[in-house]
Formats: C-alpha cells, sequence, structure tokens
C-alpha cells in the first residue's frame, strides 16, 4: 500500500490565525480524498472530502492538486476548538481501502 | 441513527491471553474496517469486509489476528496470546458502499492494554 505522508507539526497558532497544512500521496491513481480531525483519546471523524475543483466549508478549504500529488487544507480565523490532529485520507484507484496519513498537529492558543 | 458500536471499550489483559473485540456497523453498511492506532501513532489498517465476498486480510500483523463477520453486520476481531506490542486502540469502521469517495465512520473505539 502506497504512502501518504503529513508534516506531523504541531502547528502552535493564536486564535484567529489562518493556518494551512499539505499532504501528499505517492500514487498517481488516487481516486478519493478526504480529510478527518481526530481528537485526543477519540475517534477520527470526517471533516470534509477534497474535490478536484477544490471545496469550501465555512473557514475551511481543501484543495486537490493532482499534477504535484497533494491536498491542501486551509483553516481561517483559528478557533481554540480548531485544536485536534488532522488526517489526510486518499484511496486509490482500483482499492476499496482508505490510507490514513499520520496526521498533523494543530494548536489554537488565546 | 446509532452509529458504528464497539465493545469493550477498555480492556487489560494478561499477556498470553486471548481477547475479542465486537463490531456492530451502522445499519445498512456493506462495507467493515478495522483498523489499529498505537499511541501517538497513525492508524494502521487491519482486515476489510464487503458483502460476502472474501475479506481482504492484508493487513493483519500476524496470525495470532483474525476475524469474522456474521450475517453481513456484526464483526469480530480476535487476538490470540496477546502480547504488549498488541497494546492500542483497535477502531471499527463502516461504509454504505465501496465506490470511490464514499465516507468510512468510525466507532469510539476498543482500548486493549497488555500487561
Amino acid at each position: 500500500r502506497k504512502e501518504v505522508e503529513q508534516d506531523p507539526g504541531p502547528f502552535n497558532v493564536p486564535e484567529g490565525a489562518t493556518v494551512a497544512f499539505n499532504c501528499t500521496y505517492s500514487n498517481s491513481a488516487s481516486q478519493s480524498f478526504f480529510w478527518y480531525r481526530q481528537d485526543c483519546r477519540k475517534e477520527p471523524k470526517l471533516l470534509m472530502s477534497v474535490y478536484s475543483s477544490g471545496n469550501e466549508d465555512g473557514r475551511f478549504t481543501a484543495q486537490l492538486n493532482r499534477a504535484s500529488q497533494y491536498i491542501s487544507l486551509l483553516i481561517r480565523d483559528s478557533k481554540l476548538s480548531d485544536s485536534a490532529t488532522y488526517l489526510c485520507v486518499v484511496t486509490e484507484g482500483g482499492s476499496y481501502i482508505p490510507t490514513f496519513g499520520r496526521g498533523t498537529s494543530l494548536i489554537v492558543h488565546p | 441513527g446509532a452509529g458504528v458500536s464497539q465493545s469493550p471499550s477498555n480492556k487489560v489483559t494478561e499477556k498470553g491471553k486471548d481477547v475479542e473485540l465486537r463490531c456492530d456497523p451502522i445499519s445498512g453498511h456493506t462495507a467493515l474496517y478495522w483498523y489499529r492506532q498505537s499511541l501517538g501513532q497513525g492508524l494502521e489498517f487491519l482486515i476489510y469486509f464487503q458483502g460476502n465476498s472474501a475479506p481482504d486480510k492484508s493487513g493483519l500483523p500476524s496470525d495470532r489476528f483474525s476475524a469474522e463477520r456474521t450475517g453481513g453486520s456484526v464483526s469480530t476481531l480476535t487476538i490470540q496470546r496477546t502480547q504488549q506490542e498488541d497494546s492500542a486502540v483497535y477502531l471499527c469502521a463502516s461504509s454504505s458502499s465501496t465506490g470511490a469517495g464514499n465516507t468510512i465512520y468510525f466507532g469510539e473505539g476498543s482500548w486493549l492494554t497488555v500487561v
């Protein structure tokens, strides 16, 4: 199974800041892309899907760059409650098994 | 509606004992996954079930690990002769189908500690 790479961080930012994470994947045939959020000692939960055209959900924007094989997550106007680990998830074409990155830790401080 | 349900929530067992972990997926979901996450680590795929098809066992770390899914619904992950390195949270997830782009939903996990 191919790799999904993320910078583990932590990214330490003040409230109100804008922060961006990238995730690279190695299989150019990958088809499905997601960002999940995982709070400490909790299960991962879907944050948003990532579409080829990019998508936005409130303060969160996800983008896919197939040519360079990476996806990104942008968080604007960071809140204390955004503190969590953000997991990049990629499913290869022809596979039914999502591969999870190890996650990027975000800490938003007052 | 009910989400993915896992039991037990926590399990402490002695090295060498067998353990069984149970997963009840979201009703109607045909795809079921088991992942493992050790402390501070990423999610490690273990096994995947889809309907009545043969499971994909490619992630099972050793022959001490096995899983079954009865009636296309409830799944049991069994770890025989547990070792300390088996200590982790075992996460079950389900999905409505296996088409590209389908979201998987996780249970709260079974926290296993082998002493």
